[in-house]
């Protein structure tokens, strides 16, 4: 199983739209949760982090299930400048030893249209 | 807003040539990490650095790769035989401290070896 797993898409949605993206882990040790956005052929750059309780920043709101090991974001109202691919993003078991390496899945694609 | 920077931003190499890429964190982060992402593939964690030596490398991270802090500011990727496979953009990203799970990315080196 993979460690992060992402619907590649491409997800294609007129302007206005609102999209979800969704995302699972496999390790129930995983501390910090992250979405990142990133441009084609650039670095990935954080969107936003995930907290248990959800949490929303303007027009995106991201939702963590520890129970389930599922993450979702959610995009309302899409700008042709949301297009991206999305990366759903968690930390390694620090228990492991490791120093917040960050795990990435293969990441979502939007196209908006006008 | 202080940035992560790296040079160059594009490196062609023969095959089996060492090639060094550079990094600056930002000024008061305290751990690094390099990642590699493959075109059309994610984001991979190669090695992170804290107090001026490794803490973890994936198992991609192997006799052929080194890094380095050589002054107060750059972080340093040393590939000593470059091969074909090791075409890549190349990641550099820094975080403050190990509770801040935040990491912020560079722009990336592309490194293209023929």
């Amino acid at each position: 199983r993979k460690e992060v797993e992402q619907d590649p898409g491409p997800f294609n949605v007129p302007e206005g739209a609102t999209v979800a993206f969704n995302c699972t882990y496999s390790n129930s040790a995983s501390q910090s949760f992250f979405w990142y956005r990133q441009d084609c052929r650039k670095e990935p750059k954080l969107l936003m982090s995930v907290y248990s309780s959800g949490n929303e920043d303007g027009r995106f709101t991201a939702q963590l299930n520890r129970a389930s090991q599922y993450i979702s974001l959610l995009i309302r109202d899409s700008k042709l400048s949301d297009s991206a691919t999305y990366l759903c993003v968690v930390t390694s078991d620090p228990l492991s030893g490791g120093y917040n390496k960050l795990i990435f899945g293969a990441g979502t694609r939007l196209a908006v249209h006008p | 807003e202080p940035e992560v920077t790296q040079t160059p931003s594009h490196q062609v190499t023969q095959m089996g040539q060492e090639v060094i890429l550079r990094c600056v964190p930002i000024s008061n982060h305290l751990y690094f990490y390099w990642y590699r992402q493959i075109l059309g593939q994610k984001v991979e964690f190669l090695v992170s650095f804290y107090n001026n030596e490794i803490s973890e490398k994936s198992e991609i991270f192997d006799d052929q790769f080194s890094v380095e802090r050589p002054d107060g500011s750059n972080f340093t990727l040393k590939i000593r035989s470059t091969k074909l496979e090791d075409s890549a953009m190349y990641f550099c990203a820094s975080s403050p401290s190990s509770q801040d799970y935040e990491q912020y990315f560079g722009p990336g080196t592309r490194l293209t070896v023929t």
